[in-house]
């Protein structure tokens, strides 16, 4: 079983709709969670950060959390074109210096 | 501005040369990481260091050095011995490794096996 899972895709929504990224992990000790955004050909940028179960919110973009069931999703609400892209799910292994654990990726496509 | 630097940006490699890849960041992070990424999959940790003159190997490290000698810098050597290093290469840094802290990522290196 990988260590952070994600559907790879690929997902495409029309423009001004939710888009729904969706995570899960493995080991139930983690404590922090990412998202990062990835252009193609780009390096990754981070969109949010989450550590407590519920809901986070920033702009368009809401990070939910749910360590019971141990998976992590990203909302994008009023998706638009620029949206397009692979979002990476991130998960910090607890009680080590490790650094991020990343999925493969949800590729998004957000239709005009 | 604060940031993450890498160079180059494209890097060809002939078989069986070695090549360093060049990481700098001004953001005083202590942590610094190299990643691998292959098309259509995530990244994967080759290298991490938390402290000047200190690193540890990652997830797949085979065919891989680095040195930690200052505080801002991370270089990455793919030698003869990683035999198939054609990926996008990515350095990282954050401010320290233990908390809740996210990492930074740099342009990125692409390698090609020539």
């Amino acid at each position: 079983q990988k260590e952070v899972e994600q559907n790879s895709g690929p997902l495409s929504v029309p423009e001004g709709a939710i888009a729904s990224l969706n995570c899960t992990y493995s080991d139930r000790g983690s404590q922090s969670f990412f998202w990062y955004r990835q252009y193609s050909g780009k390096s990754p940028e981070l969109i949010m950060f989450i550590y407590s179960n519920g809901d986070k919110e920033d702009g368009r973009f809401t990070a939910q959390l749910n360590k019971a069931s141990q998976y992590v999703s990203l909302l994008i609400r009023d998706s638009q074109p620029s949206d397009s892209a692979t979002y990476l799910c991130a998960v910090r292994p607890p009680g080590s210096a490790r650094q991020l654990t990343f999925g493969s990726g949800t590729q998004l496509t957000v239709l005009p | 501005d604060g940031g993450i630097t890498q160079s180059p940006k494209y890097l060809f490699r002939k078989e069986g040369q070695n090549v360093t890849l060049s990481c700098e960041q001004n953001l005083n992070h202590d942590a610094m990481y190299w990643y691998r990424q292959d098309p259509g999959q995530g990244l994967r940790l080759i290298y991490y260091s938390q402290i000047v003159n200190d690193f540890q190997k990652g997830d797949i490290a085979e065919g891989y050095s680095v040195s930690r000698e200052k505080k801002e810098s991370f270089p990455l050597t793919v030698t003869s011995a990683q035999k198939n290093p054609t990926a996008f290469y990515l350095c990282a840094s954050s401010l320290r490794t233990a908390e809740n802290t996210e990492a930074f990522f740099g342009q990125g290196t692409r390698l090609t096996v020539v």
